[in-house]
């Protein structure tokens, strides 16, 4: 199956610090999101991007699809921005749009 | 506004006593899946439905069931729980195809 690696696992931020997160994955892909789980549990859609570049606010990401690899950038980062990235794909041999999500990226942000 | 909703959120149960885990979503998608997240294990499907009636094994289905009666809702069945299957389950849906998935706010389960 496909595989995903997402880099760093862990990464300590202090508040207003940018950073940037990367997943790489090892075959072409119909689908990849970023998602963000907060420290409750929650899994919070960030992004849905198989390809291009989207932004909200102070995320944004950018997918580039023929290199097979996304980056999750954070900039001006708070406190809240504190839990785990996750970046997950599927692509055409996924049956019932599995999934396959990434090992996660653990960020702390410290004020 | 768009959501999936699991019911309940929190659950403390014992060995052998039979629990459903509810989801419904209100975006008329016709995809739906369980996963289960562990740690060191990530998040895993458990099962899914590509509509009514159509229902598949994931990657871990042993020890679960699932029906698909309604397009809106897709309730996992633990007939008989045992402790490995503590862990934290997500539902999530999607259109048909390969579509951005929603997922439901999880439901924290522990079995003793």
């Amino acid at each position: 199956g496909i595989q995903v690696e997402q880099s760093p696992p862990d990464l300590i931020l202090q508040e207003g610090a940018n950073s940037t997160l990367r997943c790489n994955f090892s075959d072409s892909v119909n689908n990849l999101q970023w998602f963000h789980q907060n420290p409750w549990g929650q899994l919070i859609n960030l992004f849905y991007i198989p390809s291009g570049t989207k932004q909200n606010g102070r995320l944004s990401a950018t997918t580039v699809a023929t290199e097979r690899y996304s980056l999750l950038y954070i900039s001006s980062s708070q406190t809240t921005d504190s839990g785990v990235y996750f970046c997950a794909v599927d692509n055409r041999w996924a049956a019932g749009n599995k999934l396959t999500f990434g090992g996660g990226t653990r960020v702390l942000v410290k004020p | 506004e768009a959501q999936v909703t699991q019911n309940p959120r929190y659950l403390i149960t014992v060995t052998g006593k039979k629990l459903t885990v509810t989801c419904s979503q209100n975006m008329n998608h016709e995809y739906m899946s369980w996963y289960r997240q562990d740690p060191g294990l990530g998040l895993r499907q458990i099962y899914y439905s590509m509509n009514v009636e159509v229902t598949d094994k994931g990657d871990v289905p042993e020890g679960y069931k699932v029906s698909r009666k309604e397009k809106r809702n897709f309730p996992l069945i633990l007939e008989s729980p045992s402790p490995n299957q503590t862990s934290l389950y997500f539902c999530a849906s999607s259109a048909a195809g390969f579509y951005e998935q929603y997922f439901g706010p999880g439901t924290r389960l522990t079995v003793t």
